[in-house]
């Protein structure tokens, strides 16, 4: 069974542009999460999709921060403009919906780089 | 904010047990336990988690004292495989799922050849 998978795994892109991150969940998984950790902190909770809706947003740190999960399977991350702040790595998690251990499974991440 | 506390930092001999603590003092009647472990630059990794009773799995051990107030995270026999950041988690998991997981600093352990 494929894991969660993340793309890019890196990305570089100037300070000002767009950056979409990809996260596709393990199949079946309605629950998905995105988290990010940037140079030198903890890793924080950004936001939270049960199947296609967004059920807990509060970790999303402004309105530069997209997340879509059109069809409740992959999910997407955009930053736009991305700053200089945003440089770190984005981990995306699923689980399954309705279990009471909900354990999260993590992708990869990608590492975002702003210039 | 973590609700938990560890040490920063261990050591172990590789083959022995590793034994990391966890403080947990305000945690509430509904809340479980979770330890995950992030491996260099890799996704976090989920270990074991529990609730009041002591749980075990292939990878670890969970004891959690009566008060639940505080909790050890054991591998059996470490490997240098094992060196990685260890959080321990309190959370709510309810019917439909749980909220995002809240990671502190962890303790990163260190397996001595």
């Amino acid at each position: 069974e494929a894991g969660v998978t993340q793309f890019p795994s890196h990305s570089v892109i100037e300070k000002g542009q767009t950056v979409t991150l990809r996260c596709d969940p393990i199949s079946g998984h309605d629950n998905l999460y995105w988290y990010r950790r940037v140079m030198g902190k903890e890793i924080k909770f950004l936001l939270h999709f049960v199947k296609e809706s967004k059920q807990d947003e509060s970790g999303m740190p402004n309105n530069r921060f997209l997340a879509e999960r059109t069809g409740g399977t992959y999910s997407t991350l955009k930053v736009q403009p991305a700053e200089l702040e945003d440089s770190g790595v984005y981990f995306c998690a699923s689980s399954l919906l309705g279990v009471s251990t909900d354990t999260q499974y993590f992708g990869p991440g990608t590492r975002l780089t702003v210039l | 904010d973590a609700k938990t506390t560890q040490p920063p930092s261990m050591d172990c001999a590789e083959g022995r047990a590793a034994n990391l603590p966890c403080n947990h003092s305000t945690i509430s009647g509904n809340e479980y336990v979770y330890w995950y472990r992030q491996i260099h630059s890799q996704g976090p990794q989920y270990i074991i988690h529990g609730l009041k009773n002591n749980e075990t799995n292939e990878m670890a051990s969970l004891i959690i004292t009566e008060d639940r107030k505080s909790s050890t995270l054991i591998l059996p026999h470490a490997t240098l495989r094992d060196t990685a950041v260890y959080y321990c988690i309190v959370r709510v998991v309810w019917g439909g799922g749980a909220d995002g997981l809240t990671f502190g600093k962890g303790t990163h352990l260190i397996i001595q050849p």
